[in-house]
C-alpha cells in the first residue's frame, strides 16, 4: 500500500530535550517535505527536500533540521525544543512539488512543556 | 510568490444542503489548483485538482469545483452535502515550474446540522 508514514504520532516532551520525528514513504517519490498546522494558520511549510542531499527552507524554518540522506526518509529534527513548537506536524511527499498530488502522513501531535 | 485565500473560516450548513468554499489565488500565469480535506484526526486528502483544460473539475465524493481565471477563484461545490462531510477543507496553489512549493489557504471547517 503507497503511504507515508510518520512517528510517533503523539509526543510530550519539554523545554530544550531534542527529539526527532521520522517520516517515510513508500512511492519513490522525489519531493517531500514537512508542514506544521496550527488553529488559524493553516498548514506552513518548514522544510522541503527536491531529493536525496538536496534540502531547503520553507517559510517557518527557525528551530527546525531535516536530512534526507536516503530518498524514501525524511526525518525531522528539533535540537532544542520550544513551547511555540507545539502544533500538528505533518509530512508529505510527491513526485513534483507544487505542480503534484501531495501525500500526507498521519500527522504528529507534539506538545512542549 | 503564489498566495491563497479562504475567506470563510468556519461554515455549518444543514444536511441535504448544497456547499460552496471559497478560495481565491494570487499568481502570475494560471497556477495548478488543488482543494484538500482533512477529516478530524487524519491526514489531508485530495479531493480534486486543475491542472489545464475543462474549467470544472470533478473530484472524490461528490465534489466539484471551477476555476474563474477572471476572477483568480477557485470554490469548492457539492450538491448536498451529508454529515460525513464535516471536516476541514483546505485549497492549495502550486506555481507552473513544476518544482515550486505548494501554498496552502488557512482552511475552512465545515460543519453539517442535521
Amino acid at each position: 500500500e503507497a503511504q507515508v508514514t510518520q512517528n510517533p504520532r503523539y509526543l510530550i516532551t519539554v523545554t530544550g530535550k531534542k527529539l526527532t520525528v521520522t517520516c517515510s514513504q513508500n512511492m519513490n517519490h522525489e519531493y517531500m517535505s514537512w508542514y506544521r498546522q496550527d488553529p488559524g494558520l493553516g498548514l506552513r511549510q518548514i522544510y522541503y527536500s527536491m531529493n536525496v542531499e538536496v534540502t531547503d527552507k520553507g517559510d517557518v524554518p527557525e528551530g527546525y533540521k531535516v536530512s534526507r540522506k536516503e530518498k524514501r526518509n525524511f526525518p525531522l529534527i528539533l535540537e532544542s525544543p520550544s513551547p511555540n513548537q507545539t502544533s500538528l506536524y505533518f509530512c508529505a511527499s510527491s513526485f513534483l512539488a507544487g505542480a503534484d498530488t501531495q501525500y500526507f502522513g498521519p500527522g504528529t501531535r507534539l506538545t512542549v512543556l | 510568490a503564489q498566495s491563497v485565500t479562504q475567506p470563510d473560516i468556519h461554515i455549518t450548513v444543514s444536511e441535504g444542503a448544497s456547499l460552496e468554499l471559497r478560495c481565491n489565488y494570487s499568481y502570475g500565469a494560471t497556477p495548478y489548483l488543488f482543494w484538500y480535506v482533512q477529516s478530524p484526526g487524519q491526514g489531508l486528502q485530495l479531493l480534486l485538482k486543475y491542472f489545464s483544460g475543462d474549467t470544472l473539475v470533478q473530484g472524490i465524493k461528490g465534489f466539484e469545483a471551477e476555476f474563474k481565471r477572471s476572477q483568480s477563484s477557485f470554490n469548492l461545490r457539492k450538491p448536498s452535502v451529508h454529515w460525513s462531510d464535516a471536516a476541514e477543507y483546505f485549497c492549495a496553489v502550486g506555481a507552473r515550474g513544476g518544482n515550486e512549493k505548494l501554498t496552502f489557504g488557512t482552511g475552512t471547517r465545515l460543519t453539517i446540522i442535521p
